[in-house]
């Protein structure tokens, strides 16, 4: 069954410092993933997605994620936070049998401080 | 550029009422699924709809949630009594197809927050 954890709720970092939001996969298959972003009382955006092509995937505002299947990890990446990027993340694994239903991480809320 | 869009943004009902919540997939999809998301928690997945059936649906979709797409546009989400824990935002996305080696990414509308007084 495939599964998705987000190990930190809430991740603080200061303005112009590297992002690191952790998220680990299980799955039966080799997975599909996706980080999405949710700004306050907006809809999900898609950042980036990996689909089996290359490991480190880059997606849009700078971020990027590199998967590593040694560690069923997904991590997203950004060397240098902008005040812009406070939101909610989620790391997605998409269901890859049936609908092809997406499962979603609990999210990590992430703050930028000035 | 396409995009899901989704009516009402925001809806008040009271409890047992029934509501009704709409959404336009993107023209050529062919999939379609609303997710749930009670706040503070993560989205979760309620029911998927291909060629005027469901095609999945979770375990939150009980008897009291319906889906159909009336008119080859919308897609409506209904739920014909609602609960003070129906309160949360819905969203609806829509996707292509689905499957494959690179199975395509799913579009989310923006979501329509539901009060249940």
């Amino acid at each position: 069954a495939q599964s998705v954890t987000q190990l930190d709720s809430h991740v603080s970092v200061s303005e112009g410092t590297p992002v690191l939001l952790r998220c680990n996969y299980s799955s039966s298959y080799s997975p599909s993933l996706f980080w999405y972003v949710q700004h306050p009382n907006k809809g999900l955006q898609l950042l980036l997605k990996y689909t089996s092509a290359a490991t480190l995937v880059k997606g849009i505002n700078g971020f990027e994620a590199e998967f590593k299947k040694s560690e069923t990890s997904f991590h997203l990446t950004k060397p240098s936070a902008h005040m812009s990027d406070a939101a909610e993340y989620f790391c997605v694994v998409i269901f890859t049998s049936g609908t092809y239903k997406y499962i979603f991480g609990t999210g990590t809320r992430l703050k930028v401080l000035a | 550029e396409p995009e899901v869009t989704q009516t009402p943004s925001h809806q008040v009902t009271q409890m047992g009422q029934e509501v009704i919540l709409r959404c336009v997939p993107i023209s050529n999809h062919l999939y379609f699924y609303w997710y749930r998301q009670i706040l503070g928690q993560k989205v979760e997945f309620l029911v998927s709809f291909y060629n005027n059936e469901i095609s999945e649906k979770s375990e939150i979709f009980d008897d009291q949630f319906s889906v159909e797409r009336p008119d080859g546009s919308n897609f409506t989400l209904k739920i014909r009594s609602t609960k003070l824990e129906d309160s949360a935002m819905y969203f609806c996305a829509s996707t292509p197809t689905v499957g494959g080696v690179n199975p395509y990414e799913q579009y989310f509308g923006p979501g329509t927050r539901l009060t249940v007084t």
